[in-house]
Order: C-alpha cells, then structure tokens, then sequence
C-alpha cells in the first residue's frame, strides 16, 4: 500500500496569507498526483492533476509542484472561498488519499 | 453538462448488502472509467474501486473481498454491492468520472449501517 501523508493536519492562516500544504508518499508515484478541495456537506473538488497541472476554471492562485514522494498545494494569497479541507490523492498504484489539510482562520 | 446522481437504501443493517447506483446523465458511460469512494462521517477519503464501461474493475486491496461493481450501460448506470456490512461501513459514498483524478462527482448518498 502507498501511504499519503499531509501537513499540517490543520492550518490556520488569513486572507491574503501565502498558504503551503505538503504531501508525502511512502513511495515513489511519479507525478500521479491530484489534489482536491472539500467543503462541508459537499463533494471534492479537483484543482490540480498530474503534480502541477490546473484544472481548467480553477484559479490560478493554485498551484502544485513536486514529484516521486514529495509534493506541494500552494495558495498564492488566501481568498474567503478557499477556507476548506484539501486532499491530496496519488493514482500510481491503485489510489490512496491522504488523510486532508483543513484551512481555517487565524 | 454530465452529471452524476448516488441513488440506494439510506440505512442498511449489519452483516447485510449496501447496493448503490450512479445514474450518468448528459453523457454517455461508454469510454469511460467510473469510480466510487467513500467517506466516512468526520473522516477522510476512502478509494472503493472503479469500473471501466466493459465491465473490468480494480479494487481496493482491503475491501476487495467484500465489494462488487458493475455497469449498465443501456441504462448510464453503474453499481456499487458491498458485502457484510458493518457500523465501521457507515459513510457518504460518492461516485465519480474517471480512475486517477476525479474530475466529476456526484453530491454523495449517505449511508448508515445500523440494526
């Protein structure tokens, strides 16, 4: 099994904030990696595929970037709308998520 | 657009079989892969499995022994058996369009094991 790992659990930051989340994988998944944000009573949503690839209607204040086990979501400058959970998912073997990054207000 | 819609029993009682369907609208099921994940109350994301539209699947390791999928395709259906329920399967279930990203997904049927 491949284990993802995110961090922080729970990130506490402010509008306009530079925001970083990290995602591990205990192997190597190439660049199979998406991300994903949720907000309660809804289902995820895609923002990035493929490490660093933008889903088309996503903001380009999202970005991604990393490949083999180490990855990054970075938020640009944090906009009320994106106060949510995000979820980090690889697709190299079979599909693990990791266990999400909550955002929410400093 | 495509749209994807959860559809099944609410509450299911122990030991017995949670049956849902995902009913594809504004689009074909053919040519694609389709996927189910779960999502326990309060908790993270769990992969099920996914289905391509001829009926080949991938599962995940630990639930392989107690899941089941199928398609329908002259009704843009797929379908999701699992088996031997517990109170630990208790969760929101989702389907969606694809096997690696999840570009599409249905609003979710919460379903809750219990006797």
């Amino acid at each position: 099994d491949i284990q993802m790992t995110q961090s922080p659990s729970t990130l506490s930051a402010s509008v306009g904030d530079r925001v970083t989340i990290t995602c591990r994988a205990s192997q190597s998944v190439s660049r199979w990696l998406a991300w994903y944000q949720q907000k309660p009573g809804k289902a995820p949503k895609l923002l990035i595929y493929k490490a660093s690839t933008l889903e088309n209607g996503v903001p380009s204040r999202f970005s991604g970037s990393g490949s083999g086990t180490e990855f990054t979501l970075t938020i640009s400058s944090l906009q009320p709308d994106d106060f949510a959970t995000y979820y980090c998912q690889q697709y190299n073997t079979y599909r693990t998520f990791g266990q999400g990054t909550k955002v929410d207000f400093k | 657009q495509v749209r994807l819609q959860e559809s099944g029993p609410g509450l299911v009682k122990p030991s017995e079989t949670l049956s849902l369907t995902c009913t594809v609208s504004g689009g074909s099921i053919s040519t694609w892969y389709w996927s189910w994940i779960r999502q326990s109350p309060g908790k993270g994301l769990e992969w099920i499995g996914f289905i391509y539209s001829d009926g080949s699947t991938t599962y995940n390791p630990s639930l392989k022994s107690r899941v089941a999928m199928s398609v329908d395709t002259s009704r843009n259906q797929f379908s999701l058996n699992f088996y031997s329920v517990t109170p630990a399967d208790t969760a929101v279930y989702y389907c969606a369009r694809g096997s690696g990203w999840l570009a599409l997904w249905g609003q979710g049927a919460l379903v809750t094991v219990t006797s």
